[in-house]
């Protein structure tokens, strides 16, 4: 069964510091991963979209890894803004797209 | 039985506005898709879910539209920052399976967005 799990559900950080997000999936065929942020009332907003041959891709303060042997991503956050406070949701596709549950980042003052 | 419905019917917005527009399929279909129908025009697929998973999301126009279904029934399309060309009805099926050619697919009544 494809799934797509994230870690930490939620997380709390101070304004500056720096994060990291997982997302482990058992997705087969793999076709891609997305990382998209989410901001409360919005819609979801791509920031990286990765496939089997890339290992990294930085977009501004946000860097994703892609290990394709493992089936393990994560979601680096450089020097945290207030306005970074939103859920980060993982996509990965294969045949369809598996969602993961999103983790939702709060960063205070 | 109840069948697919959709809500809002109607929705006006701004341009550059974020909306969500919600699909209740028919009980135990397992496959659910969006469509989009332009005045004059067939419907246009969108996406197609099968269970919570988005089994072929290749309509979507760009990263402006997104689709979720979480617990495989309910779904809802998301659309930001939305354009006056994004004015369309906008047509959620669902079917029992998704498979098979006669997998009839059972209509909603649309919600018709305009954008000003």
């Amino acid at each position: 069964k494809n799934q797509v799990e994230q870690s930490p559900q939620s997380l709390i950080i101070l304004e500056g510091k720096n994060c990291t997000l997982q997302c482990n999936y058992t997705v087969s065929p793999f076709s891609n991963l997305r990382w998209y942020k989410q901001d409360t009332g919005r819609g979801p907003v791509s920031l990286t979209i990765m496939t089997f041959s890339e290992n990294t891709k930085s977009n501004g303060r946000y860097t994703a890894t892609l290990d394709a042997d493992t089936k393990q991503s994560s979601l680096h956050i450089t020097a945290s803004q207030l306005s970074d406070s939103a859920s980060y949701i993982c996509v990965v596709k294969g045949n369809m797209l598996t969602f993961g549950g999103g983790t939702r980042l709060m960063v205070k003052p | 039985g109840a069948g697919v419905s959709q809500t809002p019917s109607n929705k006006v917005t701004e341009k550059g506005k974020y909306v969500e527009l919600r699909c209740d399929p028919i009980s135990g279909h397992t496959a659910l898709y969006w469509y989009r129908q332009s005045l004059g025009q067939g419907p246009e697929f969108l996406i197609y879910f099968q269970g919570t998973g988005a089994a072929d999301d290749s309509g979507l126009p760009n990263d402006r539209f997104f689709a979720v279904r979480p617990e495989g029934s309910v779904s809802t399309l998301k659309i930001q920052r939305t354009e006056r060309g994004d004015s369309a009805v906008y047509l959620c099926a669902s079917s029992l399976t998704g498979s098979g050619v006669v997998d009839t697919q059972y209509f909603g009544p649309g919600t018709r967005l305009t954008v000003l």
